[in-house]
């Protein structure tokens, strides 16, 4: 596709329950992020994908939320047991794994927890 | 040590003018310093970025302006538009951009007509 793309848009679900948020990135692109942004606050990183390996998974806030990547492509952000303070924006991105790190967004999936 | 610390929170600036947005940093092993635009409901979108071995980059009306000694680096918008209303982060990464981005909190800026 011509961008990184992000399903479902938005999701409201009920204290508790688990929800599993869904990143395609671009074509190509071996290196896959992902962020929170809270509302009108800067973005948070997560976790962080080089091809299906995770080096870096310091930003995930408790054990309820993993995240795993298959064939180098779609990514699955996993929250178990949701709560309140989780909702949020989640976004994605991808940069090439090669030259300039450039890491382009997706729109995001809002997720709003009752 | 990890912090980017962005000023102001949020800026009114007249058409025509100059729009100025101030971050600074204390990981000196940051060398990747992007600036990201972002639309209400839209994912930030990449504007202008410089690594720490150049002064200043510009693009257009944006010019990025760096001071690696003073660990401070700021984004310039001349000839301020309507159309350049939206919230601007500043962020900061190790490794050329291939790590994790720590942004700043963000500027909303409005441009006045």
């Amino acid at each position: 596709g011509a961008g990184v793309s992000q399903s479902p848009s938005n999701k409201v679900t009920e204290k508790g329950k688990d929800v599993e948020l869904r990143c395609d990135p671009i074509s190509g692109h071996t290196a896959l992020y992902w962020y929170r942004q809270r509302l009108g606050q800067g973005l948070e990183f997560l976790i962080y994908f080089q091809g299906n390996s995770a080096p870096d998974k310091s930003g995930l806030p408790s054990d309820r939320f993993s995240a795993e990547r298959t064939g180098e492509s779609v990514s699955t952000l996993t929250i178990q047991r949701t709560q309140q303070e989780d909702s949020a924006v989640y976004l994605c991105a991808s940069s090439l794994g090669r030259g300039i790190g450039t890491q382009y967004f997706g729109p995001g999936t809002r997720l709003l927890v009752l | 040590q990890q912090q980017v610390k962005q000023s102001p929170q949020s800026l009114i600036v007249q058409k025509g003018g100059i729009s100025i947005i101030n971050c600074a940093y204390e990981n000196t092993a940051f060398d990747y310093f992007p600036w990201y635009q972002q639309f209400p409901g839209k994912g930030p979108a990449l504007l202008i970025a410089i690594r720490p071995d150049v002064s200043e980059k510009k693009e257009g009306r944006f010019t990025i302006s760096f001071n690696k000694s003073a660990k401070q680096f700021s984004l310039h918008i001349m000839d301020s538009q309507p159309g350049d209303s939206a919230t601007y982060f500043c962020a900061a990464s190790e490794s050329g951009g291939y790590n994790k981005l720590i942004f700043g909190a963000g500027t909303r800026l409005a441009v006045h007509p």
